[in-house]
């Protein structure tokens, strides 16, 4: 058991540029939750998987992001034409089932120029 | 929406100090969760708890569901506590389902050798 691993840990792209993160949860977590944090903050919440479902996203998550888990296992956020206010931590967490302890990734820095 | 305020925003003390972090929030909840970041981002779970007490080595976790507050205590601080303590609280009018979570900013401990 690796834990969450996220790739890459940083990304510095040009505005306007595509980004993709990528998500490896812990293999048996069916649940698979993504956060933003900026500088000062708490995490807030993306959106969150149930297997290959998304089942929630927050209106944080404009038209220009879009999150995938297509066989339940990995997920990959992808923003599109980025901003420079999309410059943040996009934190990964998977836990498995409701009720459980969520674990976290190390989360992947976006930096956009 | 549940407000999660967290006490004091930053806090340095001495090696071997007694330390008390707060947290308050404002909505019921199902769980309470006490994270640890370290610079470069990775969040550690310390404590879920949905009553009482739990401890863990020289961490103390207490919750108080009637007034809406919990404590995280450190005994005998070290610096390699240095880091940051963030307060979540899982409900469901957090994003994420039953088990979202609502996050403090979180509390900046730095304990001097």
């Amino acid at each position: 058991d690796t834990g969450v691993s996220q790739d890459p840990r940083h990304k510095i792209t040009k505005r306007g540029q595509n980004v993709t993160f990528r998500c490896d949860p812990i293999s048996e977590h069916n649940r698979l939750y993504w956060y933003r944090q900026t500088l000062g903050q708490g995490p807030e919440f993306l959106t969150y998987f149930q297997n290959e479902a998304q089942l929630e996203k927050s209106r944080l998550l404009s038209d220009r992001f879009s999150a995938e888990r297509p066989k339940g296992s990995f997920s990959t956020l992808e923003i599109q034409r980025t901003e420079q206010g999309d410059s943040a931590m996009y934190l990964c967490a998977s836990s498995w089932t409701a009720g459980n302890t969520i674990y976290f990734g190390e989360g992947s820095w976006l930096t956009v120029v | 929406k549940n407000e999660v305020e967290q006490s004091p925003q930053n806090l340095t003390a001495q090696e071997g100090e007694f330390i008390t972090i707060n947290c308050s929030y404002s909505v019921g909840i199902s769980a309470l969760h006490w994270l640890q970041q370290h610079p470069g981002g990775g969040i550690v779970s310390l404590f879920m708890l949905s009553s009482g007490k739990k401890k863990h080595g020289r961490l103390i976790a207490t919750i108080n569901i009637q007034e809406k507050h919990s404590s995280l205590h450190i005994t005998a601080s070290h610096p390699r506590d240095s880091a940051v303590y963030i307060c979540a609280v899982r409900s469901p009018s957090s994003g994420g389902g039953a088990d979202g979570l609502t996050f403090g900013k979180g509390t900046h401990l730095i304990i001097q050798p």
